[in-house]
């Protein structure tokens, strides 16, 4: 069985500072992690994944996150937040063998940018 | 445009009357899924579908049930709805299922039992 614990529920930062939203896995098997991102009152779409190759992996609005096997982490960063990174942010972990079709949530974080 | 739909998006019902929410993608992909999403709980997965004619359960399909008739349509059905069903629903997509490909959704279905 997989899990993903997303260790703070909400996450309030001052616009133009860093910011690292927290993600832990457990699984058994080699897995693929995901964070999307919720938009308010929209569904979810993908930041950045990781599937194989390099750690550190880049994805969309200037977000980055690097996969750490050891500590089974996957934290997800960005160096300065702006505004409109006002939303909610969900890690998700699957399994990467074969026949595997399910993706399992965290319970996400709400990152609140302050002017 | 690229997209999943769903309708209706906004919907309050009472207790133990049948309804159904439709969600339909336009980008030829053959796995759909169906997501309730609580406070506090993130996303879980209710139903999800490899193919037409091809549905599973996922972690939570009590009260539920979906078909899948057409490759782009895919139903979620509320035969019974009680207060426990209160919820936001979200459908996805995505090409053929596998883990590593990007899921599409939908705008949502925010729903309440009464």
């Amino acid at each position: 069985a997989q899990s993903v614990t997303q260790l703070d529920s909400q996450v309030p930062v001052f616009e133009e500072a860093p910011v690292e939203l927290r993600c832990n896995y457990s699984s058994s098997v080699s897995v693929y992690l995901f964070w999307y991102v919720q938009y308010p009152n929209q569904g979810l779409q993908l930041l950045l994944k990781y599937l194989s190759g390099s750690t550190l992996v880049k994805g969309i609005n200037g977000f980055e996150a690097e996969f750490n096997k050891s500590q089974t982490s996957f934290h997800l960063r960005k160096p300065s937040v702006h505004i409109s990174d006002t939303a909610e942010y969900f890690c998700a972990v699957g399994n990467s063998g074969a026949g595997s079709y399910q993706l399992t949530f965290g319970k996400g974080t709400k990152l609140s940018v302050i002017p | 445009e690229a997209q999943v739909t769903q309708n209706p998006r906004y919907l309050i019902t009472v207790t133990g009357k049948k309804l159904t929410v439709t969600c339909s993608q336009n980008m030829n992909h053959e796995y759909m899924s169906w997501y309730r999403q609580d406070p506090g709980l993130g996303l879980r997965q209710i139903y999800y579908s490899m193919n037409v004619e091809v549905t599973d359960k996922g972690d939570v399909p009590e009260g539920y049930k979906v078909s899948r008739k057409e490759k782009r349509n895919f139903p979620l059905i509320l035969e019974s709805p009680s207060p426990n069903q209160t919820s936001l629903y979200f459908c996805a997509s995505s090409p053929t299922g596998r883990i590593g490909e990007t899921q599409y959704f939908g705008p949502g279905t925010r729903l309440l039992v009464l």
